[in-house]
């Protein structure tokens, strides 16, 4: 079975500092990873995804993600937050052994850039 | 393009009446899906459709039911709504299942009392 784990509800960064949303996953066999966000009263966006290659993967607004297979980790980080990136994200998984099933979600991690 | 539409933006049910949620893409993708999202519990599958003509179940699709219209439509029923179905309704699409980006539409804000 897959499965996502965000284990922070909330993370609080002041403007200007990096910021880092942990994202943990459990798969059977080589994970397809992708970070989302939204912003109050709106739909989710897409940020970025791995599916092969580079460990590390670029995204929109200056987010990056680093695949570690090792930790079984895709957490999402950025070089200096702005409060504009305050917003709800939340990290998703795919078990490409399973078929035609869709992404699993995490319960998403509530971002607090401060100004 | 429009991307992902859904209406209605905003409903308020009494229990036990039924309505029907729209959702439309313009993008000519394969993939639907629904989704609600309840505050700490993330998002979570309801049902989905990999391509016209198919539906499977997700996650949480007791007291729903879906149809998929044709590629571009993506319906969800609540036949007898409850209180536990107030929730914020998302759907999304994607041009496959497998590794593709899915894209959400606004939402729909559904309260049953």
């Amino acid at each position: 079975a897959q499965s996502v784990a965000q284990p922070e509800d909330q993370v609080n960064v002041a403007e200007g500092n990096p910021l880092t949303v942990k994202c943990t996953y459990s798969v059977s066999g080589n994970p397809y990873l992708f970070w989302y966000v939204q912003y109050p009263n709106r739909g989710l966006q897409f940020l970025l995804k791995y599916i092969t290659g580079d460990n590390l993967v670029k995204g929109s607004y200056g987010f990056e993600a680093e695949f570690n297979k090792s930790q079984t980790s895709f957490h999402l980080k950025k070089p200096s937050a702005l409060v504009s990136d305050s917003a709800l994200y939340f990290c998703a998984v795919r078990d490409p052994t399973t078929g035609n099933t869709p992404l699993v979600f995490g319960k998403g991690t509530r971002l607090s850039v401060i100004a | 393009n429009a991307g992902v539409t859904q209406t209605p933006k905003f409903q308020v049910l009494k229990t036990g009446q039924s309505m029907t949620l729209q959702c439309a893409q313009d993008m000519n993708h394969n993939s639907m899906y629904w989704y609600r999202q309840d505050p700490g519990m993330g998002l979570r599958l309801i049902y989905y459709s990999a391509s016209e003509g198919t539906t499977d179940k997700g996650e949480v699709p007791n007291g729903y039911n879906v149809s998929r219209l044709n590629k571009r439509e993506f319906s969800l029923r609540l036949e007898s709504a409850a209180p536990s179905q107030t929730s914020v309704y998302f759907c999304a699409s994607s041009e496959g299942v497998r590794t593709d980006t899915q894209y959400f539409g606004p939402g729909t804000r559904l309260t049953v009392l």
